[in-house]
């Protein structure tokens, strides 16, 4: 089946720089990709959605300077947290939909020092 | 707009017992509806969807799910837990698949008792 691969699966960052997020799809082509962040024991909460070619749209309350995603082909969208701060700390997971599902990536879990 | 409701975010049930989560929907079209089961760090895991063909839908690991359209719901049921069913499920809705993003519920916790 259709399968996203998403790295890096965990990542330390210090406070104050960036962490790009790559998800691939590896046997598809993912026209759109949606970026989720999860709070510890939380549900999943729509960032951002991606399109191939074309910028992101965002969902209310997530600052797109902060959180810039690309969607340069149809095999990868990244996701780079720029300035990172603790509060920024998640889990972090991709999800492209497929012809009759959705398909997500394993999650990365950023701590940020 | 879509939303999901679970009723009760932790649940515990004894090995080899019914295991019964609740999820409730709100949508103004006919919805999309999938069951998702999520391990410690780990992506997320689809175990069945409803897509407006059966009503009763057969998912992986023994679960199943019953689309009722009269009482907006789509519980996810297995008749008898185990052990590795611990994990956390979370109901999601879309308008359709494709294009459209998941809208997801707040989860629920499931412990089983040794």
């Amino acid at each position: 089946g259709a399968v996203v691969s998403q790295h890096p699966s965990w990542v330390i960052c210090k406070s104050g720089t960036s962490v790009k997020i790559e998800c691939r799809s590896l046997d598809f082509q993912a026209t759109t990709m949606f970026w989720y962040r999860q709070f510890p024991k939380q549900s999943l909460m729509l960032m951002a959605t991606s399109n191939e070619g074309s910028k992101a749209t965002y969902e209310q309350g997530v600052e797109k300077d902060k959180f810039l995603i690309n969607h340069a082909s149809l095999t990868l969208s990244t996701l780079t947290v720029t300035s990172a701060h603790p509060e920024d700390s998640s889990f972090y997971i991709c999800s492209a939909p497929t012809a009759s599902d959705y398909t997500f990536g394993s999650g990365t879990r950023l701590t940020v020092v | 707009a879509q939303s999901v409701t679970q009723l009760g975010s932790h649940v515990s049930v004894s090995e080899g017992a019914l295991v019964l989560l609740r999820c409730n929907y709100s949508s103004s079209v006919p919805p999309y509806l999938f069951w998702y089961v999520q391990y410690p760090n780990q992506g997320l895991q689809l175990l069945l969807k409803y897509t407006s063909a059966a009503t009763l839908v057969k998912g992986i690991n023994g679960f199943e799910a019953e689309f009722k359209k009269s009482e907006t719901s789509f519980h996810l049921t297995k008749p008898s837990a185990h052990m590795s069913d611990a994990a956390e499920y979370f109901c999601a809705v879309s308008d359709s698949v494709g294009n459209e993003k998941l809208t997801f519920g707040t989860g629920t916790r499931l412990t089983i008792i040794p």
